[in-house]
């Protein structure tokens, strides 16, 4: 089945700093990556995704980067500001098309 | 606003009660599901209804037990559940099952905790 390792667990930034979150996924027949933020006490919610049609897709400050090749893809965020705090996951799909999640990563980001 | 609206935010059960969690949307997804969640982890993937069907099971003990009353809606049966099940239980929806991979809508989730 996929498996989905996400980097770093934590990320500490200041306000106005660029933050890059990294993904690998394992089956190479993926084609859908979404990235999901999750505030304290809130659900998840979907702020990009990217088919594997396309290395990369913009929306303001959030892009994705995908590596087929490499089977890794990126979130990045730029011009942090401290509401960007939140926990974020990767995902990938598995065979069946449900999700496998990353693990997780925690960005802080400081005024 | 959320599109998939989860009933009820809180719940505090005992060990030998029966209670039931809700779940609806009404974007017109025919796939939903239910995902546990424990403090900073990722959502785990329970069931997933697709068609009103259930497609899958990720081998969820039996005092879970789903029930997909029609396209609208989704139900979690809850019974003899031990305090390891407290978490959060969050229902989401999408367009369909295996159909390009469509984006999950997540519900904000019931809180639940077994005293």
């Amino acid at each position: 089945g996929e498996n989905v390792e996400q980097h770093p667990s934590t990320l500490s930034v200041q306000e106005g700093d660029s933050a890059v979150i990294k993904c690998t996924y394992s089956d190479s027949a993926s084609n859908y990556f979404p990235w999901y933020k999750q505030e304290l006490g809130k659900r998840p919610q979907l702020i990009i995704d990217i088919r594997s049609n396309v290395g990369e897709k913009k929306d303001q400050r959030i892009a994705v980067t995908l590596n087929k090749t490499a089977k890794h893809f990126s979130l990045h965020i730029t011009e942090t500001q401290p509401e960007d705090s939140a926990v974020y996951f990767c995902a990938a799909p598995r065979s069946d098309s449900t999700l496998t999640f990353g693990k997780g990563t925690m960005l802080l980001v400081s005024p | 606003d959320t599109e998939v609206t989860q009933t009820p935010k809180h719940l505090v059960m005992g060990m030998t009660n029966k209670k039931s969690l809700k779940c609806e949307q009404h974007m017109g997804h025919r796939a939903m599901y239910w995902y546990k969640q424990k403090a900073k982890k990722p959502p785990e993937l329970m069931f997933v209804y697709s068609y009103e069907k259930l497609s899958i099971n990720e081998s969820v003990p039996s005092r879970f037990s789903p029930e997909c009353p029609n396209s609208s809606l989704l139900n979690l049966h809850l019974h003899a559940l031990q305090p390891e099940d407290s978490a959060l239980y969050l229902c989401a929806s999408s367009h369909a099952q295996g159909q390009g991979n469509s984006p999950l809508h997540f519900g904000n989730g019931t809180r639940l905790t077994v005293t």
